[in-house]
């Protein structure tokens, strides 16, 4: 078993409609970070959060601690949306654990 | 501020050779971790530098190196180069081994052919 399990694998969503991608971790955390991945490759710094919720623009990101979950949701999503979603722990080394990625299609 | 940056972007290699990835540190930050991102899967943990010092490694083996440099910019060398190997590899920099975020540079893909 992953230490960082995300669901869905894949998402395809029709412009405007509000996502919800999900993260569990199994490991002891001091930070969990919500990163968009791109197809080139680059990846950007979305949230990094410790406890209760976080918002900026369009996205929010939540973590509950006690049952070791965090959800990045996006509201009235857009095409521009559309790129991998990794969620990311720091782990005991200062490293990130990473999650397998959530690819997010938003449809015109 | 400068963001990070890696070199080259994409790189061609032979089963066998040696490469040299390299990473700049974006300012004020003095740890640059490295991670390996084969196709679909999330990245993985290779090593990680802080001031100049290897400070934790992940489960690649020994021909896995690296250096940091006083300026904090860093330096991944694999050797013997295997197949497996083909992958983008991923640089972060920070500061204090990571405690108040990380800035990704777009990354090297690696082939081996």
């Amino acid at each position: 078993k992953n230490e960082v399990e995300q669901s869905p694998q894949n998402l395809t969503a029709q412009e405007g409609e509000f996502i919800t991608i999900n993260c569990s971790y199994s490991v002891g955390i001091s930070a969990l970070h919500w990163l968009q991945q791109h197809p080139g490759g680059g990846i950007v710094s979305l949230f990094m959060l410790s406890s209760g919720k976080k918002k900026h623009g369009r996205l929010i990101a939540t973590i509950n601690i006690q049952e070791k979950h965090s959800s990045l949701h996006i509201t009235a999503s857009h095409p521009r949306d559309s790129a991998v979603y990794i969620c990311a722990v720091r782990g005991s080394q200062g490293n990130l654990i990473f999650g397998k990625g959530t690819k997010l299609s938003v449809k015109p | 501020e400068t963001g990070v940056t890696q070199s080259p972007t994409h790189l061609i290699k032979t089963r066998g050779q040696q490469v040299t990835l390299r990473c700049s540190s974006q300012s004020g930050h003095n740890t640059v971790s490295w991670y390996q991102q084969a196709l679909g899967q999330g990245p993985q943990f290779i090593f990680q530098y802080y001031r100049e010092e290897e400070n934790g490694r992940g489960n690649f083996p020994p021909r896995f190196s690296g250096l940091q440099f006083p300026n904090y910019s860093s330096e991944l060398n694999v050797n013997a180069l295997e197949l497996d190997d083909s992958a983008l590899y991923l640089c972060a920099s920070s500061t204090n081994l990571g405690g108040y975020g990380y800035t990704f540079g777009s990354g090297t893909r690696l082939t081996v052919v």
